[in-house]
């Protein structure tokens, strides 16, 4: 079975800092791979996907993914956060051959300081 | 927009006692799901549905049951509830099987049992 490790579970940082949010996955078959992020108070919410193609994918609110097959990672980014970007960051991950599920990883919670 | 709703925000059931969590979407989609939220160990699926009258186990069925009568509707039972259910349960929904679709969610249920 698959599974997906995120390797921080708190993140502080201060306003305009860059973040970088580590997600690596465990299984052998191809993937479609994908960021959720939750705010305080809302339902989780599509970040950005990456299906094929450019390894490189751009999400909303400036937020970008980069997928390195070698290393089986899908690491979050962004340059410049600000304190609206506190939340609750989920890397998920969907075997192609397992039609619509994802499995998830334990999730980083983001503070950003204003 | 999908709209996933989920009827109780915030529940308290007493040990034993039996929980219905209903789940309703407005986008005529297919597929639905049941995951719970713990802390640290993000998002587990439950059970899922593809179509009216189906249901699948997902990695944490033990405890539950669920029944899809109607295509919009999703409910998640808890027969006998025990302390160790307390969790945030998300109800989601996606357009069909087909891998890669865009899962979308409630905005969870808080069950408490004491």
């Amino acid at each position: 079975a698959q599974s997906v490790s995120q390797h921080n579970h708190h993140v502080i940082l201060s306003e305009a800092a860059s973040l970088e949010l580590g997600c690596n996955y465990s299984y052998g078959g191809t993937v479609n791979l994908f960021w959720y992020v939750q705010y305080p108070g809302q339902h989780l919410q599509l970040l950005l996907k990456y299906f094929s193609g450019d390894p490189l994918v751009k999400g909303i609110k400036g937020f970008e993914a980069e997928f390195i097959k070698s290393k089986f990672s899908f690491n979050l980014r962004k340059p410049s956060v600000q304190w609206s970007d506190t939340a609750e960051y989920f890397c998920a991950v969907n075997p192609k051959a397992a039609g619509n599920k994802l499995t998830f990883g334990g999730g980083t919670r983001v503070l950003v300081k204003p | 927009d999908v709209k996933v709703t989920q009827s109780s925000r915030y529940l308290v059931k007493r040990t034993g006692e039996k929980v219905f969590l209903e789940c309703v979407q407005d986008m005529d989609h297919e597929n639905m799901f049941w995951y719970r939220q713990d802390p640290g160990l993000g998002l587990r699926l439950i059970y899922f549905s593809y179509d009216v009258k189906m249901k699948e186990k997902g990695d944490i069925p033990e405890g539950y049951s669920v029944s899809r009568e109607k295509k919009e509707r999703f409910s998640l039972i808890l027969e006998s509830a025990s302390t160790n259910q307390t969790s945030m349960y998300l109800c989601a929904s996606s357009l069909d099987r087909t891998s890669g679709n865009t899962i979308y969610f409630g905005e969870g249920s808080w069950l408490t049992v004491v």
